[in-house]
């Protein structure tokens, strides 16, 4: 079945304990991509990947950094995290071209205590 | 500053009434307009995109309109039904000439559309 699988669901962790959500996309495509979904501000992009080892940040950047060593994998790692780090993370994948939108995992939600 | 103003918040409709949801933009490098549905405790998944060159775009019961001039886009779902309650988002990306997207995409703020039977 084709689709982006992200790790974990859930997950709660504490202040400043450095933490990395997996993301792992089956359909070969090019572009992957991170959004946080926060009530009442949609979704924003944090960081975006036109392919291996090419990244560019997205609108919310700060505190988050990203990978792309393999066309499959986008990680998202928070090294340092905050309570306003707090929200529902999407991991996204797309072919390259017009038409294609991009398809979602099911999501991560995540609480900084 | 939110580059896609999106409206209503939450809209109720009655079954078989219109639903119609607004976006705005700002940036007029954008050219790929794409529409997402989202259902709870699942992530978004495209339902229809529009490109600038036409103004209206129509697939089933759901439809795009365009106006260029006035960098607004509106989502039209007609028949609506209780299956539709979901939360519609507005977006926008740039596409460069080759008609490939550079990859960013910016969303609105979301509309939370409950569909009464």
């Amino acid at each position: 079945e084709a689709q982006v699988t992200q790790n974990p669901r859930y997950l709660i962790t504490v202040t400043g304990k450095k933490l990395t959500v997996t993301c792992s996309q089956n359909m070969n495509h090019e572009y992957m991509s991170w959004y946080r979904q926060d009530p009442g501000l949609g979704l924003r992009q944090i960081y975006y990947s036109m392919n291996v080892e090419v990244t560019d940040k997205g609108d919310v950047p700060e505190g988050y950094k990203v990978s792309r060593k393999e066309k499959r994998n986008f990680p998202l790692i928070l090294e340092s995290p905050s309570p306003n780090q707090t929200s529902l993370y999407f991991c996204a994948s797309s072919m390259r071209g017009w038409g294609y939108g991009y398809t979602f995992g099911s999501g991560t939600r995540l609480t900084v205590v | 500053q939110q580059q896609v103003k999106q409206s209503p918040q939450s809209l109720i409709v009655q079954k078989g009434g219109i639903s119609i949801i607004n976006c705005a933009y700002e940036n007029t490098a954008f050219d790929y307009f794409p529409w997402y549905q989202q259902f709870p405790g699942k992530g978004p998944a495209l339902l229809i995109a529009i490109r600038p060159d036409v103004s209206e775009k129509k697939e089933g019961r759901f439809t795009i309109s365009f106006n260029k001039s006035a960098k607004q886009f509106s989502l039209h779902i007609m028949d609506s039904q209780p299956g539709d309650s979901a939360t519609y988002f507005c977006a926008a990306s740039v596409m460069n000439a080759g008609g490939t997207s550079y990859g960013k995409l910016t969303f609105g703020q979301g509309t939370i559309l409950t569909v009464h039977p």
